[in-house]
């Protein structure tokens, strides 16, 4: 099942600037997608989340991108920090449905 | 700020036996969820629960396993007869509400069968 995929396992970014992970698609009945961080032995944490009717949604350092023609989704964080550091998933699910697919995951290591 | 609680952290059993793993959900949330991530693995959906009945599940949630809201407060997910891959950390997940609406996640029961 690779109905949402982050192609990318693991990225580093140098403290300061813009850390961008990538997320795809393949099922067209996703309209609503979120983002979450987690850290070892933690759960996953809510970041942001966008619905189809959208492009951009932005909160404090993070900014969703989606591209619904290319089935794309993407995370910006700036300027990135030490405290970034985790693994990051993303998640996609039909509007009123309840069940979230995950992606992979892409760990994300920030170089002081 | 509110947060979803689960107990135990770590769970340790011999194939076979019946595990209860235990959440408690923000407290005005109404929807409430088990994924489980298989190391190096997805998080994968198993069940959600709204109005004292299951939602939906997912063709992992077998008749090995159940859910239950006995209280007010908690939300259980039994597994009867575990199995060696069974084996996995097991989230609970609660929402506000059906559809664009995040899921809020504890912190997780490290489940391990030997």
């Amino acid at each position: 099942d690779q109905q949402v995929k982050q192609n990318s396992p693991s990225l580093s970014v140098q403290e300061g600037r813009i850390s961008i992970l990538n997320c795809d698609y393949t099922n067209s009945m996703f309209d609503y997608f979120l983002w979450y961080k987690k850290y070892p032995a933690e759960g996953p944490t809510f970041l942001i989340s966008i619905s189809s009717i959208k492009d951009k949604n932005e909160d404090g350092r993070f900014t969703v991108f989606l591209n619904k023609s290319a089935k794309h989704l993407s995370l910006h964080i700036v300027p990135s920090q030490p405290g970034d550091s985790a693994v990051y998933f993303c998640a996609a699910t039909p509007m009123r449905n309840e069940k979230l697919t995950f992606g992979t995951g892409t760990r994300l290591t920030i170089i002081p | 700020e509110p947060e979803v609680t689960q107990t135990p952290s770590h769970q340790v059993t011999q194939m076979g036996q019946e595990v209860i793993l235990r959440c408690v959900p923000i407290s005005n949330h109404l929807y409430f969820y088990w994924y489980r991530q298989i190391l190096g693995q997805k998080v994968e959906f198993l069940v959600s629960f709204y109005n004292n009945e299951i939602s939906e599940k997912s063709e992992i949630f077998d008749d090995q396993f159940s859910v239950e809201r006995p209280d007010g407060s908690n939300f259980t997910l039994k597994i009867r007869s575990t199995k060696l891959e069974d084996s996995a950390m097991y989230f609970c997940a609660s929402s506000v509400r059906q559809g664009n609406s995040p899921l809020h996640f504890g912190n997780g029961t490290r489940l391990t069968v030997t």
